[in-house]
């Protein structure tokens, strides 16, 4: 069965300081990846999301992430973070052999500090 | 923007009472589901439902549990007879085609407490 593991359950990082959050997938085939962010009172937002092509992947509020697939990995990148970017990220994986559910890692919880 | 939007933003019921929560997806989206968080957990799959008809559902979906989309706009999701475990964040979410790599729009959820 497909899952999906973020490592870090809180980060910690001063504003204007790089940022890189952990992503780990288990799935047979190449999946459909996605990383949302949820910030307090919110629902989930889109960030970015990989289903093929150029594995470097670009989102909004200047989020990437890198789809390594000898590593499983799909980490979430920003070079310079903002206060603002203070919230919940989780990972997610979407079976290419069906298009409904999303499986998601339990999150990381980003706190910044100015 | 559209934008899900989810109905109400916090329900608290007892033990053994039946809930409905309410969302309203994109208006063109044909694509509709159900996740919930509990507190200090991932986010859970549910249920999907596409054209009048459940398409996929997940273990925690038992007969508990229920959908329906009664008019053009609102998709519901029941709970006949809340039990404690019940309470949790539920997130509806919607999408427009049935790709894999569509996106899956999600409303910012209805927090069930149940006492």
């Amino acid at each position: 069965a497909q899952s999906v593991t973020q490592p870090d359950i809180h980060i910690t990082v001063s504003e204007g300081a790089s940022l890189e959050l952990r992503c780990n997938y288990s799935y047979g085939a190449t999946p459909y990846l996605f990383w949302y962010v949820q910030s307090p009172g919110q629902g989930l937002q889109l960030l970015l999301k990989y289903f093929s092509g150029d594995t470097l992947v670009q989102g909004i509020k200047g989020f990437e992430a890198e789809f390594k697939r000898s590593q499983s990995s799909f980490n979430l990148r920003k070079p310079s973070v903002h206060w603002s970017d203070a919230a919940e990220y989780f990972c997610a994986v979407r079976h290419t052999g069906t298009a409904s559910k999303l499986t998601f890692g339990t999150g990381t919880r980003l706190q910044v500090t100015l | 923007e559209p934008e899900v939007t989810q109905t109400p933003s916090h329900q608290v019921t007892q033990m053994g009472q039946e809930v409905i929560l309410r969302c309203v997806p994109i208006s063109n989206h044909l694509y509709f589901y159900w996740y919930r968080q509990i507190l200090g957990q991932k986010v859970e799959f549910l249920v999907s439902f596409y054209n009048n008809e459940i398409s996929e559902k997940s273990e925690i979906f038992d007969d508990q549990f229920s959908v329906e989309r009664p008019d053009g706009s609102n998709f519901t999701l029941k709970i006949r007879s809340t039990k404690l475990e019940d309470s949790a964040m539920y997130f509806c979410a919607s999408s427009a085609v049935v790709a894999a790599s569509d996106t899956q729009y999600f409303g910012p959820g209805t927090r069930l407490t149940v006492l």
